[in-house]
Parts: C-alpha cells; sequence; structure tokens
C-alpha cells in the first residue's frame, strides 16, 4: 500500500541550484497537486494536473515548473533555488471531485 | 475565491472530554466539499472527514463529526472523548465541486490533550 511516495525527504539546497521533485501514486488517480506549507500559513497550492500531460498554477505558482509526463507521475522543478522557497513540500493525490485528497510524507526543503 | 478561517491556533482538552474545533469559510460556489486533516508531530496529512454541501447529514467517522452549518457558513470538527493520541494540528479544507478540486487551506489548529 504505497500510495503516495515523495522523493527526496530531506534536502539542503544553496541559492541558486536547481532540484526536482518526484511524486508517484499508485491508485489510478487523475488529480495530481503541489503544496507547500510554511509555519502559521497552512498549505497553499503550488501547481496542480487534472490529468496526464495537463498542468495548471495554483496560489503560488512563481519559482516553480511541473511536469506530468506519466499519469502516475507529478514533478516538481525549481530551476533556481531562493531562501524564500524553505519550506515542507507536500504531494497530494485524488481520484474523483469531490473526495479527499491522499497525502504524501512531505518533502522538508531548505535553501541556504 | 474561497477562503477558510480557523481563528483558534491552539486548543487544550483533558483526556477523555470532547472538543470543537472551530472551521469558517467564504465561496461562491454553489457547490462545494468540507474536508479536515490531521497533522501529527511526525508531518504525514491524515484525512478524516468529509462534508458535502448539499448532504443533508452532519458527516460522522468514529469519534469524528462534522457541525455543518450551511447558513453560517461553518464547519466545526467535534473530537468526542479525546485521547492523547489526538495531540496534532488540524486543518480544515475545502474545494469545489463540479469544477476543478483544489484544495484551500486554514492556517490550522494545533491541539493539545492532556492526561
Amino acid at each position: 500500500n504505497a500510495g503516495v511516495t515523495q522523493t527526496p525527504k530531506f534536502r539542503v539546497l544553496k541559492t541558486g541550484q536547481s532540484m526536482t521533485l518526484l511524486c508517484a501514486q499508485d491508485m489510478n488517480h487523475e488529480y495530481m497537486y503541489w503544496y507547500r506549507q510554511d509555519p502559521g500559513m497552512g498549505l497553499r497550492l503550488i501547481h496542480y494536473s487534472v490529468g496526464e500531460g495537463t498542468t495548471a498554477k495554483g496560489e503560488v505558482p512563481d519559482g516553480y515548473n511541473v511536469s506530468r509526463l506519466k499519469k502516475q507521475n507529478f514533478l516538481l522543478g525549481l530551476e533556481s533555488a531562493a531562501p524564500s522557497q524553505t519550506s515542507v513540500y507536500f504531494c497530494a493525490s485524488s481520484k474523483n471531485l469531490g473526495t479527499e485528497a491522499f497525502f504524501g510524507q512531505g518533502t522538508r526543503l531548505t535553501v541556504v | 475565491a474561497q477562503k477558510i478561517t480557523q481563528t483558534q491556533p491552539g486548543m487544550f482538552v483533558q483526556e477523555k472530554e470532547a472538543v470543537t474545533l472551530d472551521c469558517t469559510y467564504d465561496t461562491s460556489d454553489p457547490s462545494y466539499g468540507l474536508f479536515w486533516y490531521k497533522q501529527p508531530s511526525s508531518g504525514e496529512m491524515i484525512f478524516l472527514i468529509y462534508q458535502g454541501s448539499y448532504d443533508q447529514q452532519n458527516a460522522t467517522e468514529g469519534r469524528y463529526s462534522l457541525n455543518f452549518q450551511k447558513a453560517r457558513k461553518s464547519a466545526n470538527l467535534v473530537i468526542s472523548a479525546s485521547q492523547l493520541g489526538d495531540s496534532a494540528m488540524y486543518f480544515c479544507a475545502m474545494s469545489p465541486q463540479g469544477g476543478f478540486q483544489k484544495l484551500v487551506f486554514g492556517t490550522g489548529t494545533r491541539l493539545l490533550v492532556s492526561p
């Protein structure tokens, strides 16, 4: 029962470096999401996808890019990391509209 | 635009007592879903309960119930018979139904259950 798996779990980047966070789900869900969680601000939607090959901007998309080449995978890229992107990143997926989203375990990213 | 407001940064309750976590929302969507998630100190997000805006009855899941008052735009979570393991952050969230499901979260309430 893997559910939603995020890779890596922890990462430290230097300002200006790039990286990609991988999210994989094995539930055949259509919808996938990337959120960031900052203290006192709850979770905020970065980008989301409603199906393979589609992506859309969420609430805080600047500085991030995403791709959904395969239904089961949703990648989040940081082209040039900034300290403001220090956060915990959560990936989630859901089957249908109006149903619960299942979350990955989170990735703690620190940009120094 | 949708907005979720959780006005209680922290709540304390004694073991075996009931506790209510407040959530109010604002939306212009005709139909929507309301969710509660639990985030323990380990960090994962755990789905607790869901309420659809057209559901006639309040949702219940074991010790969790959702006190849904549509006219007041509130969706409070009630935890009965609190347990030490209930200590965690609790997030209220909503999404539109019939459109893209973009969960919008509140800022959360930290619940501490004491013996």
